[in-house]
């Protein structure tokens, strides 16, 4: 099936220290992009999103980057917290297309 | 203002029957709509729907089916079931006219098929 982003790959960090976790997206002509976080037993939850007139969006503890040139996207957390531990997923989207997702990042945050 | 409503949260069938999953969305959202989640695919886009009208769709077979209520609630059917068919399946909605708009997720019914 159609996907964007990584293989499944796990990002260890230590508690207090800053994660980055990064995207590869397929369309050059999508336009908007989400980063979702999944708890275990839960649904995604909405994290952030920017659109592609943006190169940078900034939330509570997290930033969103985004680098058209290379199809690139990122999701930064400061101070990773033990609750942060999660599956990340990016998805990208244009004009009333579908979303298309990532595999996902599983970040582990531990003490 | 509550969430996204999925039911069942869990669900067996065994192979050959049908089933039908429902999804109420976030009052005031139009849009819904729905995934499946395999450990092995990830999350793969299914269908959405806008004020009763499917207006996307994804890369599954006819044996996967879905519509949408004039109250926006919307329901997805699998007809004859198969084992490959096991997977949580998530319906998020959205506000807007288009998909780019912030899209909440129910918490997903799990489907197991034996």
């Amino acid at each position: 099936g159609e996907s964007v982003g990584l293989h499944l790959p796990t990002l260890s960090v230590q508690e207090g220290d800053n994660s980055i976790i990064n995207c590869a997206y397929s369309n050059s002509a999508s336009d908007y992009f989400i980063w979702y976080k999944q708890e275990s037993g839960k649904g995604p939850q909405f994290i952030i999103d920017i659109r592609s007139n943006m190169d940078k969006r900034q939330g509570q503890r997290v930033t969103v980057l985004l680098n058209k040139t290379v199809k690139h996207l990122s999701l930064q957390i400061a101070a990773t917290q033990p609750g942060d531990s999660a599956v990340y997923f990016c998805a990208e989207g244009y004009n009333t297309d579908k979303l298309i997702f990532g595999t996902g990042t599983r970040l582990q945050v531990f003490p | 203002k509550a969430g996204v409503t999925q039911t069942p949260r869990y669900l067996i069938k065994t192979r050959g029957q049908q089933v039908t999953l429902s999804c109420s969305p976030i009052s005031g959202h139009r849009s819904v709509s729905w995934y499946q989640q395999t450990p092995g695919q990830g999350l793969q886009f299914l269908f959405e729907y806008f004020s009763e009208t499917q207006r996307n769709k994804g890369n599954f077979p006819g044996r996967f089916s879905g519509r949408q209520f004039s109250n926006s609630r919307s329901e997805m059917n699998v007809s004859t079931l198969e084992l490959g068919d096991s997977a949580l399946y998530l319906c998020a909605s959205s506000l807007g006219s288009t998909l780019n708009t912030e899209a909440f997720f129910g918490q997903g019914t799990r489907l197991t098929v034996v």
